[in-house]
């Protein structure tokens, strides 16, 4: 079984201050871990990914995030954060063998004020 | 380029009308799935297909069926649109490794008036 929780639905931060999105999963595998943006009236596109390979990952748009194994967490940072980040952010699950692979969380809103 | 597409992207029909919600994927991956999003942003998968003739229900009932008849097209069908059926509807797709992540369409906003 796997599952993904995303800490606050709604985080509110200043135009170039940190973004911090929290994501912790669980899974009985050693899990494949994505990061998905969502603009207003869009499809959910791909911001980055962790799957196996080295525990830092850097996305798009200067996200990255980091895989730790010992927290089951994959939170996504920006140091900057910048207008346009405005948007909905969804952290999801992977590594089951079977059909339907991906669990993903409830999403968070992210503002930025300026 | 290698794309998803969903079509309408925004419409708005009255009670009773039967509406067909295409999805159509040109980069010949295996499996399929439509995702409800109600304002709540949550993703609820009601139908995913991992090859053709291939379909099965997903987390949350639907009224809706959907077809796999070709590899690349995954219509999401309603017989009798309803006010309750109002919501974003997103189609994804993704290759015979899932774990490598989907690739979403930009949705079908629906309303029932």
């Amino acid at each position: 079984a796997q599952s993904v929780t995303q800490l606050g639905s709604h985080v509110s931060v200043s135009e170039g201050a940190l973004v911090l999105l929290r994501c912790n999963y669980s899974s009985s595998v050693p899990p494949y871990l994505f990061w998905y943006v969502q603009y207003p009236n869009q499809g959910l596109q791909l911001l980055l990914k962790y799957t196996s390979a080295a525990t830092l990952v850097k996305g798009i748009n200067g996200f990255e995030a980091e895989f730790k194994k010992s927290e089951t967490s994959f939170h996504l940072t920006k140091p900057s954060a910048h207008m346009s980040d405005a948007a909905e952010y969804f952290c999801a699950v992977g590594g089951n063998t079977g059909r339907r692979a991906l669990t993903f969380g409830s999403g968070t809103r992210l503002q930025v004020q300026p | 380029e290698a794309d998803i597409y969903q079509t309408p992207r925004y419409l708005v029909i009255g009670t009773g009308k039967k509406i067909t919600l295409e999805c159509s994927q040109t980069m010949g991956h295996d499996k399929m799935y439509w995702y409800q999003q109600d304002p709540g942003m949550e993703l609820h998968l009601i139908h995913y297909s991992y090859g053709v003739n291939s379909t099965e229900k997903g987390d949350l009932s639907s009224e809706s069926t959907v077809s796999r008849i070709r590899t690349e097209h995954f219509p999401l069908t309603l017989e009798s649109a309803r006010p309750s059926h109002t919501s974003q509807y997103l189609c994804a797709s993704s290759g015979r490794d899932s774990n490598y992540g989907y690739t979403f369409g930009s949705g079908t906003r629906l309303t029932v008036v």
